[in-house]
């Protein structure tokens, strides 16, 4: 398994603000993911974050709005910009650590946009 | 493309009743199957999995089979507690996990 931690654990954003939410894993893993959450629905999948090349985006997310960073094996970064209400949701990272596709989650951010 | 159908909820049972919520799968190849839970205010957490067919994942008195004849893969649980109402989801494996819509579970006293 993997510990995975995310901060903030929530926020209350302006709009047209933006908001950088930070993922760090307690081990070295290939694959992290972004999730949005958003209230009383399923998880949606917003891109896959490799270390050391451009994220790949799901359908629907576009890299302006949800630009994302992966430095290193353990941390990556998701920023949600230009912030509207529509953008209120938990937003999870992920790391996939065997090749099974076995998923493990942070607490997720809950974001908040008036 | 690969989907997840979930029975809707919510679901409302006594203490030390029977579960089950239904899980059925559309997909090429073979996928592994997983159910998440979440609990209130809480992240997601790997509940069990099955890696192929006729596979049988248990967790916390809580059993799947991977039925690949019906194509599903149905939560079951011989008797709740009320620490069990939590959301669960159904998913499957493909370059990520998609998820089925969840299924909300109130257990009462």
């Amino acid at each position: 398994s993997a510990v995975i931690s995310q901060k903030p654990s929530r926020d209350i954003c302006q709009r047209g603000t933006s908001l950088t939410i930070q993922c760090q894993v307690d081990s070295q893993v290939t694959m992290m993911f972004w999730y949005r959450q958003q209230p009383g629905q399923s998880l949606t999948l917003i891109a896959t974050a490799n270390q050391g090349s451009e994220a790949t985006y799901e359908s629907g997310f576009v890299i302006d709005k949800f630009p994302i960073s992966r430095p290193n094996l353990t941390f990556s970064t998701l920023t949600v910009s230009n912030l509207s209400p529509e953008d209120s949701s938990i937003y999870l990272c992920s790391v996939d650590v065997t090749p099974l596709k076995e998923q493990y989650f942070g607490p997720g951010t809950r974001l908040t946009v008036t | 493309g690969d989907s997840v159908t979930q029975m809707e909820g919510p679901v409302t049972l006594s203490e030390e009743a029977f579960l089950t919520i239904n899980c059925t799968y559309t997909a090429t190849g073979y996928p592994s199957l997983f159910w998440y839970v979440q609990y209130p205010g809480e992240g997601l957490q790997l509940l069990l999995k099955a890696t192929k067919a006729d596979d049988k994942g248990s967790n916390k008195g809580f059993e799947a089979t991977y039925r690949k004849e019906t194509t599903s893969f149905h939560l079951e649980k011989g008797s709740v507690q009320v620490s069990d109402s939590a959301v669960y989801f159904c998913a499957l494996s493909g370059y990520a996990l998609n998820f089925g819509k969840g299924t909300s579970l109130l257990v009462t006293p």
